[in-house]
């Protein structure tokens, strides 16, 4: 079975502070770890794949296999960056998305 | 800028009745998705189709909940009857195949 776990359900932090989305994961395998972010009043999207080592919008995320976490990380928060984040792992090629809860993170003037 | 549409955008409707829900995909998008997301939790796959075939719907409360996707385009997901544990809302996306996932406005649906 795959499971997500995101143990924080609200973040707040103020603008100009570091800030980091906790996420670990339960997986037999090599999974695919994604992150998606729903901003107010928009569709849920992409922001980051941990397989394509991209940095967006400043965001950055590990695939840490040994504490099976996959933390989603910005040094800078912007208020933009105010939005509910969810963590996603994929097993198997082509094989469902499993989501964690979501973490609403706020970021304060 | 093409994007997945859903609608309607919010159903009400009374417990015991049908409903249906209608998702169209990016053009060209050979796998569709619906979700369901109850207030709190994230998404959780109900079905996946690739083209008009179903490939996982093992989520699916087959006693209850309906989908087809006749020509591998657009597609409807139906509850009947519908229950108060139903209400929540209705996520649809689609994707070029086992690739980036582009996500619909969703349907909310209200369970009186």
């Amino acid at each position: 079975a795959q499971r997500v776990t995101q143990p924080e359900k609200l973040l707040s932090v103020f603008k100009g502070a570091p800030v980091e989305l906790k996420c670990n994961y339960s997986y037999s395998g090599s999974p695919e770890l994604f992150w998606y972010v729903q901003y107010s009043r928009q569709r849920l999207q992409l922001l980051l794949r941990h397989i394509s080592r991209e940095s967006i919008k400043g965001f950055t995320a590990d695939l840490n296999k040994g504490e099976t976490s996959f933390h989603l990380k910005k040094p800078f928060a912007q208020e933009e960056d105010s939005a509910m984040y969810y963590c996603a792992l994929r097993g198997t090629s082509g094989s469902r998305l499993t989501f964690g809860e979501g973490t609403q993170l706020t970021v304060n003037p | 800028e093409a994007e997945v549409a859903q609608s309607p955008r919010y159903k009400i409707t009374e417990k015991s009745q049908a409903v249906a829900f209608w998702c169209d995909p990016i053009s060209g998008h050979a796998t569709l998705y619906w979700y369901r997301q109850i207030l709190g939790q994230g998404p959780e796959l109900l079905v996946q189709f690739q083209d008009e075939s179903v490939v996982d719907d093992s989520q699916l409360p087959k006693d209850r909940f309906s989908a087809e996707r006749l020509k591998g385009v657009d597609s409807t997901l139906k509850i009947q009857p519908a229950e108060l544990g139903d209400s929540a809302m209705y996520l649809c996306a689609s994707s070029p195949k086992n690739n980036e996932q582009f996500f619909g406005p969703g349907t909310r649906l209200t369970v009186l």
